[in-house]
């Protein structure tokens, strides 16, 4: 089975420049997850698709970060304009709804990002 | 909100040694509770997870964790560690029926000699 694929894996860019990021999930899987790893700290999640909808999107800072999930497979998430504290992992996953219950989040390697 | 503590932020051990990680919680309801590994250049895997049950979990590569509510800990152990455990251990709750949503501790960074 295939894992979650995120890219690209690297990004270099200058601050107020805009970058965005892909993410195709585990086929089948209707829920998808954004999160944001600053270094030295643990995954925070930005916004949660299930299906095209948006689920939760309260940690996302919504004047320069933007996701979206049009057709309900894969998704991207787009910054602009960038800021230094931005840089950051940003990482992909994905789960299955069983019964109306989430399963367990399954992750992509992430797209390391840095901001100059 | 809820939150997670992880204490130990780096831990180096001797191989054949005894780990013990340890994890708190942060939130009164009925919690989802799991311990995430990222070996080095590797992506976030999951190692074991508690939903309901027998608070002693065991999960992959012989770790094993147990739940005890009235402490509102998740702790992390393997009798004996190898020097493939080297790693980034997280762990992780979620709130039983509330979206899935993980809220993740800062991590705890193992290193075993050899």
């Amino acid at each position: 089975e295939a894992g979650v694929a995120q890219s690209p894996r690297y990004k270099i860019i200058e601050k107020r420049q805009s970058v965005a990021f892909w993410c195709n999930p585990i086929s089948g899987h209707a829920t998808l997850y954004w999160y944001q790893q600053i270094l030295g700290q643990g995954p925070k999640l930005l916004i949660q698709f299930q299906n095209n909808g948006v689920v939760d999107d309260s940690q996302l800072p919504k004047d320069r970060f933007s996701a979206e999930r049009l057709k309900g497979v894969d998704s991207t998430l787009k910054i602009q304009p960038a800021k230094l504290e931005d840089s950051a992992v940003y990482l992909c996953a994905s789960s299955l709804v069983l019964g109306g219950v989430q399963e367990t989040q399954y992750f992509g390697p992430g797209t390391r990002l840095l901001v100059l | 909100a809820q939150s997670v503590s992880q204490h130990n932020h780096h831990v180096i051990l001797s191989e054949a040694a005894s780990l013990e990680l340890g994890c708190n919680y942060s939130y009164g309801g009925t919690v989802n509770l799991f311990w995430y590994v990222q070996y080095p250049g590797q992506h976030l895997q999951l190692l074991l997870k508690y939903f309901s049950g027998d608070p002693l979990v065991k999960g992959i590569k012989g770790f094993e964790a147990e739940f005890i509510k009235s402490k509102f800990s998740f702790n992390l152990r393997k009798p004996s560690v190898q020097w493939s455990d080297t790693a980034e251990y997280f762990c992780a709750v979620n709130r039983a029926g509330g979206g899935n949503k993980l809220t993740f501790g800062t991590g705890t960074q193992l290193k075993v000699e050899l």
